[in-house]
């Protein structure tokens, strides 16, 4: 069935390191692809999204290119900053159903 | 404008009661969906309305939790007979229907069955 696997965490990092979050799917049909994130206390907003094979999604320095090729839409950031600690959630969405499937998210923590 | 709005922020509950959680989405949009996040899971789909649509119930874990949505807007997730496994945070979203759909999300619901 349709489904998103993401990186298990938690994640800890040091301020200014680099950022990868793996996300692998599966889909019958042509997903659109999100990553939303959920800061401590806060609900889920949608951090960055692609529609189709190899566009590339970017926001807040975050960005994660569509690659059908691999089933993958990674999650990198070249620098986090204390602020980027909060839970990611790979998900996708196919229209023929309607319904959007959701990882089980990663948490990040940056250390100063 | 208004994001949308879930009330409680937090309901605690003896096992057995029933409880009702309510969900405005933003003005406009069409579908509407309900979630589940428990402690250390991603979110569970459990209810999804469109429009003027038949539910997708597909994901609701058992006939004790149900939900409507009332004229196209707001919504209430029912739970009756509450059990312990059903503490968890529940999150509503909504969205317009186009083909990329981008879910807003509310803050969500803290159920606590003791």
């Amino acid at each position: 069935g349709d489904s998103v696997t993401q990186m298990e965490g938690p994640v800890t990092l040091s301020e200014e390191a680099c950022l990868t979050i793996n996300c692998t799917y599966t889909a019958t049909g042509y997903p659109s692809l999100f990553w939303y994130v959920q800061y401590p206390g806060e609900g889920l907003q949608l951090l960055l999204k692609a529609t189709k094979a190899d566009d590339k999604g970017s926001n807040k320095g975050f960005e994660a290119t569509y690659r059908k090729e691999t089933t993958s839409f990674h999650l990198e950031k070249g620098s986090v900053q204390v602020s980027d600690s909060a839970v990611y959630f790979c998900a996708l969405f196919l229209d023929t159903g309607n319904q959007f499937y959701f990882g089980t998210g990663t948490s990040l923590t940056v250390i100063p | 404008g208004a994001g949308v709005s879930q009330s409680p922020s937090n309901k605690v509950t003896e096992k057995g009661k029933d409880v009702e959680l309510r969900c405005d989405p933003i003005s406009g949009h069409t579908a509407l969906y309900w979630y589940r996040q428990s402690l250390g899971q991603g979110l569970e789909f459990l209810i999804y309305f469109q429009g003027n649509s038949a539910p997708d119930k597909s994901g609701l874990p058992s006939d004790r939790f149900s939900a409507e949505r009332t004229g196209g807007s707001v919504s209430t997730l029912t739970i009756q007979r509450t059990q312990q496994e059903d503490s968890a945070v529940y999150l509503c979203a909504s969205s317009l229907v186009t083909r990329y759909n981008e879910q807003f999300f509310g803050p969500g619901t803290r159920l606590t069955v003791l």
